[in-house]
């Protein structure tokens, strides 16, 4: 069974419209990762959570906000969406904060089409 | 700023020939370096990681060894098999941020 659970799997929006990005993890991991992957940046780090608070943010545009409601849970809405944020965004888990240490463990991912 | 650098892909081979990947890296830092794997419709996993300098990684099959002095950190696998055929990145972990190459596709024929 997944220990990453990404939703939706697949999604089309409007020019213009609001979605947001659904992340669980069932794994125990104390720090979360949105990444995304599109034709032209693969495997773009976005943001990090450890403990629930930002510890890194390389994503320019505020249009993307990562939201925690739960130790184990790190959405990521999108506002005033643009056919340039048409990618798949996966979410990813880690033990501990560090990438740089330990494994991270990504979900299966979420593939956003924007019209 | 911290990034690297991968082989262009695709790369098609025949199965039981031999595969090398090239990944070079820039940091300021003492990063810690990893293949990562990616199957179609699923999300990158963990081919394996190199902590230290000098030191070799290696899973299923495939290594690479950290070389601090030429900054590179190539991917080798002496056999491939078809179960082989998926993307492979290249990665830098940097503190809290896991940079990713470009990623090679590929593709291991009967």
């Amino acid at each position: 069974d997944p220990k990453i659970i990404q939703k939706p799997k697949y999604l089309v929006a409007v020019t213009g419209s609001e979605k947001i990005l659904i992340c669980e993890q069932y794994l125990g991991h104390n720090a979360m990762y949105w990444y995304r992957q599109s034709a032209k940046k693969p495997l773009e780090f976005m943001f990090s959570y450890s403990y629930q608070k930002l510890m890194d943010n390389q994503t320019a545009s505020s249009r993307f906000q990562p939201q925690s409601s739960k130790k184990n849970h790190l959405d990521l809405q999108i506002t005033a969406l643009k056919p340039d944020d048409s990618a798949t965004y996966f979410c990813a888990s880690s033990q501990e904060p560090g990438a740089n240490t330990g494994q991270l463990y990504f979900g299966e991912g979420s593939k956003l089409t924007v019209l | 700023g911290d990034s690297v650098t991968q082989t262009e892909g695709p790369v098609t081979l025949s199965e039981g020939t031999s595969l090398t990947v090239n990944c070079s890296y820039e940091t300021k830092q003492y990063p810690t370096l990893f293949w990562y794997v990616q199957y179609p419709g699923e999300g990158p996993q963990l081919l394996f990681k190199v902590p230290k300098a000098n030191e070799k990684g290696s899973n299923r099959g495939f290594e690479a060894t950290y070389n601090k002095e030429a900054t590179s950190f190539h991917l080798q696998k002496a056999s491939v098999q078809e179960s082989d055929s998926a993307v492979y990145y290249c990665a830098l972990g940097d503190y809290n941020v896991l940079y990713f190459g470009s990623g090679t596709k590929l593709t291991v024929e009967p």
